[in-house]
């Protein structure tokens, strides 16, 4: 069966850089896109990016482009999406979920609430 | 603002029928990029309940179903149960923005 399990809650203040992790079982990591979806409070679904991660190679969301960064390592089948600099309006639940040739996305991540407040 | 447009809610009684639409244009759904449907209890991680705009996974009751024409598509629940009140996203690929889009969301809400 496959799982993906994310990394717990983090609470950062403003300016200080951040990475969430997400660990995945049950499949074959290398070679299915794994996606970023953001859900800010009270509001709903953002695709943010997708990676590949047999070869990192990796696309963004032109609203999330050089924002984060997403990045996955196939010896321990863990994707990871990453804040330099965190901002107030990052406050967010983060889910991972993979991606299926037709496009759809199953299954998802528990969500990693990131909460930024000075 | 969405790519993909939802209402923003919908309500039924139990036992009936609702539906969901989602317009989208002519660089996504029109472009002819399968449609997929989440649901998504408030709290909890979203579920997908259709794929490739009428086909539904294992588990997933019969009385949803859903289709995609044209420009849009939709999401119907017949035999309304008061399970079914939450939310529900509609999903696809814009090739346009060379990305995947969700619509904005619907709250159903069984009266």
């Amino acid at each position: 069966e496959v799982h993906l399990v994310q990394s717990g809650a983090e609470v950062k203040k403003p300016g200080e850089s951040l990475r969430i992790s997400c660990k995945a079982s049950g499949y074959n990591f290398a070679t299915q896109w794994i996606a970023w979806v953001r859900q800010m409070p009270g509001r709903g679904l953002e695709w943010m990016g997708i990676i590949y991660p047999g070869d990192s190679d990796t696309r963004y969301s032109p609203s999330f482009q050089g924002q984060v960064t997403i990045s996955a390592d196939t010896s321990i089948t863990t994707a990871y999406l990453q804040w330099s600099s965190l901002k107030a309006s990052d406050t967010a639940i983060y889910y991972c979920t993979r991606h299926w040739e037709g496009d759809w996305f199953d299954p998802w991540g528990q969500g990693t609430l990131v909460t930024v407040s000075s | 603002q969405s790519v993909l447009t939802q209402p923003p809610s919908v309500s039924g009684a139990p036992g009936q029928r609702v539906s969901i639409s989602c317009t989208g244009s002519n660089s996504n759904i029109g472009d002819g990029f399968d449609v997929h449907w989440y649901q998504q209890v408030p709290e909890t991680v979203p579920k997908l309940i259709i794929y490739n705009n009428s086909s539904r996974p294992s588990g997933v009751p019969d009385r949803f179903s859903a289709s995609r024409s044209g420009t849009s598509a939709s999401l119907a629940i017949s035999g309304l149960q008061a399970e079914d009140e939450t939310d529900y996203y509609c999903q696809s690929y814009d090739s346009g923005l060379s990305g995947f889009v969700f619509g904005s969301g619907t709250r159903v809400t069984v009266l």
